[in-house]
């Protein structure tokens, strides 16, 4: 079946570092969406891509659905201790339910 | 607008026993879809919901199996449970994910099966 492939696993960063997180895949998808994900809680949506080449900005993210649409990476600029969460990718073909990435863990150090 | 909810939060079962996990979605969303989260794998996708119909469904055993009625709900059942089955179960809900994939997922149940 797809997979992505998602680095990453984990990152400890100083507040204020700007993050970059990336997915790959061998498969094309039609769409990509970041979510991020907090302890206990279900994952909420930050970001979706839908054209190659597209480069979204939702506040300190941006996120980029990549030429050959078997990618996507998702940077945080000036990071702050509430961006601490894992970050997801995910990614749709056609008809096909959406495929996750493994996430990244995001520790932000104070 | 009240986002997905899903009940109970958490649950604690015994191996063979069943449980039933419920799911309200967005008001106006028809499309249900359930995933399962471990540590170890990630989220896993069990099986979609759009108008009372199984429209997807994942690598699962058969004892994994769901249903929505006619509002939109879902629930899902896990019969005979086993150890490997602790995971959390989280509902996810879209208009109609074949036209707009965006999912929104509500707070998940942690199932512990002992």
């Amino acid at each position: 079946g797809q997979q992505l492939n998602q680095s990453p696993q984990s990152m400890f960063i100083q507040e204020g570092e700007d993050v970059s997180m990336n997915c790959t895949s061998s498969s094309i998808f039609n769409t990509w969406l970041w979510y991020k994900q907090d302890p206990g809680e279900g994952p909420v949506l930050l970001i979706a891509l839908y054209k190659a080449g597209e480069l979204t900005s939702n506040g300190r993210l941006t996120a980029q659905f990549g030429i050959t649409r078997k990618d996507s990476f998702l940077n945080i600029s000036a990071s702050i201790p509430s961006d601490v969460g894992i970050y997801f990718c995910a990614g749709q073909q056609g008809n096909t339910p959406l495929v996750f990435g493994k996430g990244t863990r995001l520790s932000v150090i104070a | 607008k009240a986002g997905v909810t899903q009940t109970p939060r958490y649950l604690i079962k015994t191996r063979g026993q069943q449980v039933t996990l419920s799911c309200s979605p967005i008001s106006g969303h028809r499309s249900v879809s359930w995933y399962q989260q471990t540590p170890g794998q990630g989220l896993q996708f069990l099986f979609e919901y759009f108008s009372e119909t199984q429209r997807n469904k994942g690598n699962f055993p058969g004892r994994f199996s769901g249903r929505q009625f006619s509002n939109s709900r879902s629930e899902m059942n896990v019969s005979t449970l086993e150890l490997g089955d602790s995971a959390l179960y989280l509902c996810a809900s879209s208009l109609d994910r074949t036209v707009d994939e965006k999912l929104f997922f509500g707070s998940g149940t942690q199932l512990s099966v002992l």
